[in-house]
């Protein structure tokens, strides 16, 4: 267990909805970062939020939108839902200090989209 | 484009073999080269991570060895088990400035066969 959790476990929705999955850091982990695994893509890095705001962008579609909040949990909203947002996405965070334990990225168990 | 490359896509071994797992990448900025070991419906957890400043680090059967010249690095599996059955990625980042999101190869589905 990586101490993160990612609610919910499974989602099944259709195109055009919309979805907010959910992560939890782990206790003190202030970054919290979401990526999407699909079967051509691998895993892809979506976004980073560091403490409230957001450090970083990679692959993430207009569509899609995240945001930390204060208690440091994280959402992520995908909109207008399309048959090709169907995927895994993972929740990692990590302390993000100096020295190799403090970068080490810790994954949640995911949470698996599928859009009909 | 590509930034880490990982080979082979699955990799069959015998109980007691030796598993090899290749990566290359191309920036030059990374710095900071973890793998991470992921089993059907779990999310991926660090196995081993190594800085460009060794050649080789090791932690129990698993090593990795790192070429900067060649821009490559790899995992050694020793004595691989069938509990080792599972995808690795290997990834990359620059820890050097305020990003820090990992960048992954493709993943090897190993399989150990008993």
């Amino acid at each position: 267990d990586s101490g993160v959790t990612q609610t919910p476990k499974h989602l099944i929705t259709a195109t055009g909805q919309r979805v907010t999955l959910r992560c939890s850091p782990r206790s003190g982990d202030l970054s919290v970062y979401w990526y999407q695994q699909s079967l051509d893509q691998g895993l892809q890095f979506l976004i980073q939020y560091y403490n409230g705001e957001e450090r970083a962008k990679g692959n993430i579609l207009e569509r899609f939108s995240a945001q930390q909040f204060p208690d440091l949990h994280s959402e992520l909203n995908l909109s207008s839902l399309e048959l090709g947002d169907s995927a895994l996405y993972f929740c990692a965070s990590s302390v993000d200090g100096t020295g190799l334990s403090k970068e080490t990225q810790y994954f949640g168990p995911g949470t698996r989209l599928l859009v009909l | 484009q590509q930034q880490v490359k990982q080979s082979p896509q699955s990799l069959i071994v015998q109980k007691g073999g030796i598993s090899i797992i290749n990566c290359a990448y191309e920036n030059t900025a990374f710095d900071y080269f973890p793998w991470y070991q992921q089993f059907p419906g779990k999310g991926p957890a660090l196995l081993i991570a190594i800085r460009p400043d060794v050649s080789e680090k090791k932690e129990g059967r698993f090593t990795i060895s790192f070429n900067k010249s060649a821009k490559q690095f790899s995992l050694h599996i020793m004595d691989s088990q069938p509990g080792d059955s599972a995808t690795y990625f290997c990834a990359a980042s620059t820890r050097g400035g305020s990003q820090g999101n990992l960048i992954f190869g493709k993943g090897t589905k190993l399989s150990v066969k008993p």
